[in-house]
């Protein structure tokens, strides 16, 4: 049971313009939700997370929005530079425990 | 450096020989859990631990074990390996994990 979804495997966009990653949720106890990015032959590196009573978190170049009555979050990245070429999970958490992943999205930032 | 030290990085062995990955982390958080990522499947959790000698099965427990005797150390085993769990593996730490894990390089797992 996927309780977290990220339907588009890959993203492609131009150097300097926005990239715009979604996920979707099903369980509507997750307490938290997080974004990772994941080089090739790394471990994926936590970005930026926000609560489940907060609508908007942003940190830099990323903001993450969460819209609860749809189940949905993105994360958008402005902007969008070559380096940030990689894997990004989503992913969600009950209790501090139990965090789930997203099946990931390649992003390919274009110069 | 602060760092999640995860070993070996790759491993092939045969079915049903006993293993042990390990792992261990210099930055004395709390709570350490261990992923397998699959393509197409993301990430999922196989154990984690809130601290020593507390552990709680994941997602997908089937076929693994784990210890937690020290708090920098977290240890998985796979008693009797199958194909099935050739995989790629992370350990990850962290002092509060809605703030995020940080992950060990992973370790690349083939059982034949």
């Amino acid at each position: 049971d996927q309780q977290v979804k990220q339907n588009s495997p890959s993203l492609s966009v131009q150097e300097g313009r926005i990239s715009i990653l979604n996920c979707d949720y099903t369980n509507s106890m997750f307490d938290y939700f997080l974004w990772y990015k994941k080089y090739p032959a790394e471990g994926p590196t936590f970005l930026i997370s926000i609560s489940s009573i907060k609508d908007k978190n942003e940190d830099g170049r990323f903001t993450v929005f969460l819209n609860k009555s749809a189940k949905h979050l993105s994360l958008h990245i402005v902007p969008s530079q070559p380096g940030d070429s990689a894997v990004y999970f989503c992913a969600a958490t009950l209790f501090n425990n139990d965090m789930r992943f997203g099946a990931g999205t390649r992003l390919t930032v274009k110069p | 450096e602060a760092q999640v030290t995860q070993n070996p990085r790759y491993l092939i062995t045969v079915t049903g020989k006993k293993l042990t990955v390990t792992c261990s982390q210099n930055m004395n958080h709390e709570y350490m859990s261990w992923y397998r990522q699959d393509p197409g499947l993301g990430l999922r959790q196989i154990y984690y631990s809130m601290n020593v000698e507390v552990t709680d099965k994941g997602d997908v427990p089937e076929g693994y074990k784990v210890s937690r005797k020290e708090k920098r150390n977290f240890p998985l085993i796979l008693e009797s390996p199958s194909p099935n769990q050739t995989s790629l593996y992370f350990c990850a730490s962290s002092r509060t994990p809605n703030y995020g894990y940080t992950f060990g390089s992973g370790t690349r797992l083939t059982v034949v």
